[in-house]
């Protein structure tokens, strides 16, 4: 079955501080993979995805994340993070092909940016 | 464009009482429809979903039902709630046949059972 295991639960940094959100997904096979975001009041929303191509992705607002099927992750990077960034954060997965179409999110996890 | 409604918001019901929440999709045909709930540092349980109407797979055995009567109506329900049926619910839509798509989510439903 598959899971996805978001390292950090809490997450604190100052203003123009660098991001790093772990995450490490199991499935043996082809995978996609989505970072979703939720701020204070608003939906959940997709902040990036990756399903083919090239292993760095860049979402909105300066978020990328990078693939390495080898060590089955897909961490969340920012260089410089804002006080606007304040929100949980989820890495999801589901099996890309022909395996089924449900998507698993991980924990998530809380990032607090002191301005 | 495609939105997703939800409702209610909150939801203050006592134990034992049935529930009906409500989710519509706009803007789009045939959609996957799901129901998460959300729960505090531990991310979201996937807790139904459905690929057309009157076709409803259970993810997780509970108090909860679903149901789909129309393309884009998606229903969750119980007959009598529990106090562990609190919770934040999620309605999240998905295109047909696109893995890579991501999901759309409504604003959720805050229930608190008393």
């Amino acid at each position: 079955a598959q899971s996805v295991s978001q390292h950090n639960h809490h997450v604190i940094l100052s203003e123009a501080a660098s991001l790093e959100l772990g995450c490490n997904y199991s499935y043996g096979g082809t995978v996609n993979l989505f970072w979703y975001v939720q701020y204070p009041g608003q939906h959940l929303q997709l902040l990036l995805k990756y399903f083919s191509g090239d292993p760095l992705v860049k979402g909105i607002k300066g978020f990328e994340a990078e693939f390495i099927k080898s060590k089955f992750s897909f961490n969340l990077r920012k260089p410089s993070v804002q006080w606007s960034d304040t929100a949980e954060y989820f890495c999801a997965v589901n099996a890309g092909g022909t395996g089924g179409f449900k998507t698993i999110f991980g924990a998530g996890t809380r990032l607090f940016v002191k301005a | 464009s495609q939105t997703i409604h939800q409702w209610p918001a909150t939801l203050v019901q006592p134990v034992g009482s049935p529930l009906s929440l409500e989710c519509t999709v706009e803007g789009t045909s045939n959609p996957n429809l799901y129901w998460y709930r959300q729960a505090a540092g531990r991310g979201l349980q996937l807790l139904f979903y459905s690929v057309g109407i009157g076709q409803i797979s259970s993810e997780v055995p509970q108090n909860l039902s679903a149901s789909r009567p129309q393309d884009r109506q998606f229903i969750l329900s119980s007959k009598k709630l529990l106090l562990s049926d609190s919770g934040f619910y999620l309605c999240a839509w998905s295109p047909q046949g696109r893995k890579n798509y991501g999901y759309t989510f409504g604003s959720g439903t805050r229930l608190t059972v008393v």
